[in-house]
């Protein structure tokens, strides 16, 4: 069965800080997806990016960055120079097989808050 | 271009009523999934409908939860008779097929049941 933990459920950093939130999986498949998506104070889960077992290249997006260590089982966000605008929910997601969105397993996130 | 629109957005009831939450998906879009957050279980999917048909409804909790999609631009899920361990957010999303994992989420419905 395969599980994702989010071990870190409230992070608090001042604006500018740069911030690492933690996600550690568990699957049993070769063959993986993970994901990470943001929930906002408004409520709408947004999709971040989407990762997949054989690419193990580190991502980056703009202050956004992704580190898959396979070794480890962890698929960990950076913030570079947080904003009050990244405060939301982030949520790690593992899907196994060819990535179905119906078989996405959801961690319980983790509550961002940067401070101004 | 308009996202997933839910409504209502926020539903407060009495126990035994019957609650209709409704979802319009993104156009195109072929895949809805119904999902239930609480602070307790976190995200859960209750349905998937792919091109309008129930594919999996192993996560509706018991039948009072029913599902529909009578179109491709609409669905609803309803309970009946709602319960207080019904409270939760209740997500609509959708997806260009089935297989990207790019959900993209409506803003949810806010269901109360005193």
């Amino acid at each position: 069965a395969q599980k994702v933990t989010q071990a870190q459920t409230e992070i608090s950093v001042v604006e500018k800080e740069d911030v690492t939130l933690d996600c550690v999986y568990e699957t049993r498949d070769t063959t993986y997806y993970l994901f990470w998506y943001k929930q906002p104070p408004s409520g709408e889960l947004v999709f971040l990016i989407r990762r997949n077992s054989f690419d193990e290249q580190n991502e980056i997006s703009g202050r956004y960055s992704w580190n898959f260590q396979k070794s480890t089982s962890s698929f960990n966000f950076t913030i570079t120079a947080s904003q009050v605008v990244d405060s939301a929910v982030y949520f790690c997601a593992l899907s196994e097989a060819s990535g179905s969105a119906r078989q996405l397993t959801f961690g319980s996130g983790t509550q961002l808050t940067v401070l101004p | 271009d308009a996202g997933v629109i839910q409504s209502p957005r926020h539903e407060v009831t009495e126990m035994g009523q019957e609650v209709t939450l409704r979802c319009k998906p993104i156009s195109g879009h072929n895949s809805l999934f119904w999902y239930r957050q609480t602070m307790m279980r976190g995200l859960e999917l209750l349905i998937y409908f792919n091109n309008n048909v129930p594919i999996d409804d192993s996560g509706m909790p018991e039948d009072r939860f029913s599902a529909k999609m009578p179109n491709a631009s609409f669905s609803t899920l309803k309970i009946q008779p709602s319960e207080p361990r019904d409270s939760a957010v209740y997500f609509c999303a959708s997806s260009l097929g089935d297989y990207t994992g790019e959900l993209f989420f409506g803003e949810g419905s806010r269901l109360t049941v005193l």
